[in-house]
């Protein structure tokens, strides 16, 4: 089984329309991020969070929400989605080993397609 | 701010092929330096990082140096097979600032 999952795998939804997206790990993991990818433009970090009580704000965070129901559980949503928001999002998890520069261990993927 | 620079792709090469793919980045300090790679419908996973200037990554016979003094950290592989043909991206974290992505290059290797 995938230590981090997500779900849906694909969504197509239309504008302003609310959407969540979710993200589990089993990796136990404290630190959990939120990114989205756009063609040409890398990665870019939404929300974080290093643990339940912690969330922080990347990026791009505007237009986007986020909740960690556990450490195990970190949801993104899109209270009003818009077309610009259509890319493929990732989920990622690192240990807290004191400093930002370990591994981060990625989802597979959700690919939101906003019409 | 920090930044990331990566060659375009893609990149098309023949099995056994010699593959480099440039990266340069811009940053105060002395950030970490790593290579992500995506394979097909797949996350994001680690391929090789270096945490200081004149260090060698290495991880699958892939490898990359930091150079300080040229900003930069080229990927490098003596011969490529079908099988990397991904999404390779070069990353930096600089302490106190988050983790800055280029923006990919994408590795076709034909057989």
């Amino acid at each position: 089984d995938a230590d981090v999952t997500q779900t849906p795998r694909n969504r197509i939804t239309k504008t302003g329309k609310r959407i969540m997206l979710e993200c589990s790990q089993t990796k136990g993991h404290d630190r959990m991020y939120w990114y989205r990818q756009d063609p040409g433009l890398g990665l870019r970090l939404i929300y974080y969070s290093f643990d339940v009580k912690d969330i922080n704000k990347g990026e791009i965070s505007d237009g986007y929400s986020v909740s960690r129901q556990a450490q195990a559980k970190f949801s993104l949503s899109l209270e009003s989605a818009i077309p610009n928001q259509t890319a493929l999002y990732f989920c990622a998890t690192s240990d807290p080993s004191g400093s930002f520069t370990d591994t981060q261990y990625f989802g597979p993927g959700t690919r939101l397609t906003v019409l | 701010g920090d930044s990331v620079t990566q060659m375009e792709g893609p990149v098309t090469l023949s099995e056994e092929a010699f593959l480099t793919i440039n990266c340069t980045y811009t940053a105060t300090g002395y950030p970490s330096l790593f290579w992500y790679v995506q394979y097909p419908g797949e996350g994001l996973q680690l391929l090789l990082k270096a945490t200081k200037a004149d260090d060698k990554g290495s991880n699958k016979g892939f490898e990359a140096t930091y150079r300080k003094e040229t900003t930069s950290f080229h990927l490098e592989k003596g011969s490529v097979q079908v099988s990397d043909s991904a999404v390779y991206f070069c990353a930096l974290y600089n302490a106190g600032n988050m983790l800055t992505f280029g923006g990919g290059t994408r590795l076709m290797v034909k057989p």
